[in-house]
């Protein structure tokens, strides 16, 4: 596979619930991101990651747990989320902090 | 912060035809991305663009990063059907890893 990948490609949870998106990047970049895409809002930043290392938060409520375990790979665990929560989420890679990013096809979160 | 304006917002147009749409900012940029978006579909990286002044294709698409570093423009030529999407331009937010997204524009292609 090539590029970036993201799974599920949709899911739908309770609000109980805990899940985990995941993303892979075989693009050998050094960073990635998530991010947030409601209807009709701008692509919201939610996560930056640098070689493993969170460097960015952007005020994401707690029930969302970014992990990176290494360069290549990015999961969000989610848990007692709530409806407005409801989404896709996408996830970037870019060479550098600062560079061109790549995305994935997103996860289709629907939460009831 | 920084903002980007993109216009238009939408456009309708018929197979065949040119289409051209801008993104500009208050601020400099120093890189200018153009994306574009199908729907459930995460954005796909179009063109690129690193150097104020320079002139970029990509097949029928060609995008142009400003003189001033405060706007770039895209051109579609010949559209087709599959060019129906949201084309987006971004760019980095001064000396940082956020990019700036523009709201988008909404082509719809009519055969």
């Amino acid at each position: 596979e090539t590029g970036v990948t993201q799974t599920p490609r949709h899911l739908v949870m309770g609000m109980t619930n805990k899940k985990s998106l995941k993303c892979e990047q075989h693009l050998g970049h050094n960073a990635m991101y998530w991010y947030k895409q409601s209807a009709k809002k701008p692509l919201e930043l939610m996560f930056v990651y640098s070689l493993e290392e969170r460097v960015e938060n952007n005020s994401v409520p707690s029930r969302f747990s970014p992990e990176c375990p290494n360069s290549s790979h990015l999961f969000l665990h989610l848990h007692t989320l709530q409806p407005e929560d409801s989404a896709l989420y996408l996830c970037a890679s870019s060479q550098d902090r600062g560079g061109a990013q790549f995305f994935g096809p997103g996860t289709r979160l629907t939460v009831l | 912060g920084q903002q980007l304006n993109q216009s238009p917002q939408s456009m309708f147009i018929q197979e065949g035809e040119d289409v051209s749409m801008n993104c500009t900012s208050s601020s400099i940029f120093n890189t200018w991305l153009w994306y574009k978006q199908d729907p459930g579909e995460g954005p796909v990286l179009l063109i690129a663009l690193y150097k104020a002044g320079e002139l970029t294709s990509n097949g029928r698409l060609t995008a142009q990063f400003g003189i001033t570093r405060k706007d770039s423009f895209l051109n579609i030529s010949a559209s087709i059907p599959s060019d129906v999407g949201i084309y987006f331009c971004a760019g980095p937010q001064g000396g940082s890893e956020k990019l700036v997204f523009g709201k988008g524009m909404k082509l719809t292609v009519n055969p």
